[in-house]
């Protein structure tokens, strides 16, 4: 257990739809990261926000979005969505932006366009 | 960026040791070298990270080429349970804020046989 929460599991929806993914990084943790993992394009990071303000911007399409809140939760908002846009998407959470620290994944959230 | 090279898969037999090659020949002097394995159906799991010299750890050991355009992944005694997609990651220091931009290549697949 890497102690970083991610909620659904799984999500299934139609196009068009809007969906929330949610990430509770683990204790202490400042820094939320978000990635996508698809089968063709393998695991892209989309954003990380540090103590509630984004620190970098990935690949991540204008239909998303992102936040994290005073208690360190974040939720990536997903919209019109497409079929393409079917992947797990994986939180991770570190305790600062240094890169000699280590990144902690959740479980991911298996999202399902139909 | 500097890149990393993977071989796209490995083989071992549990119980033997498996050294992992990542080659990196851009490399640059404030570049740490981050190994991340995924096993099936999970998010990625940091595994070891070093700078110069070699480093171990309970779950591995990193050994770093004196010129620093190579490193290997050592695991010592294979189990079942290490089959996964392992990720040699290279780490730019920009303003203290690369760590979100952890880029994760297409790695090794490594397969442990009973």
């Amino acid at each position: 257990d890497s102690g970083v929460t991610q909620t659904p599991k799984h999500l299934i929806t139609a196009t068009g739809q809007r969906v929330t993914l949610r990430c509770s990084p683990r204790s202490g943790d400042l820094s939320v990261y978000w990635y996508q993992q698809s089968l063709d394009q393998g695991l892209q990071f989309l954003i990380q926000y540090y103590n509630g303000e984004e620190r970098a911007k990935g690949n991540i399409l204008e239909r998303f979005s992102a936040q994290q809140f005073p208690d360190l939760h974040s939720e990536l908002n997903l919209s019109s969505l497409e079929l393409g846009d079917s992947a797990l998407y994986f939180c991770a959470s570190s305790v600062g932006t240094q890169m000699n620290t280590e990144a902690f994944f959740g479980q991911g959230t298996r999202l399902t366009v139909v | 960026d500097a890149k990393t090279t993977q071989p796209n898969s490995m083989e071992s037999n549990e119980e033997e040791p498996v050294h992992l090659p990542c080659n990196h020949s851009t490399i640059s002097g404030t570049d740490y070298i981050h190994w991340y394995r995924q096993l099936p159906s999970q998010g990625p799991e940091y595994v070891i990270h070093g700078l110069t010299s070699n480093v171990n750890n309970r779950m591995a050991s990193l050994a770093i080429a004196e010129d620093r355009k190579s490193s290997t992944l050592i695991l010592h005694r294979a189990t079942l349970r290490d089959a996964a997609v392992y990720y040699c990651i290279l780490l730019k220091n920009a303003g203290g804020t690369s760590y979100g931009k952890l880029t994760f290549g297409q790695g090794t697949i490594l397969t442990v046989h009973p």
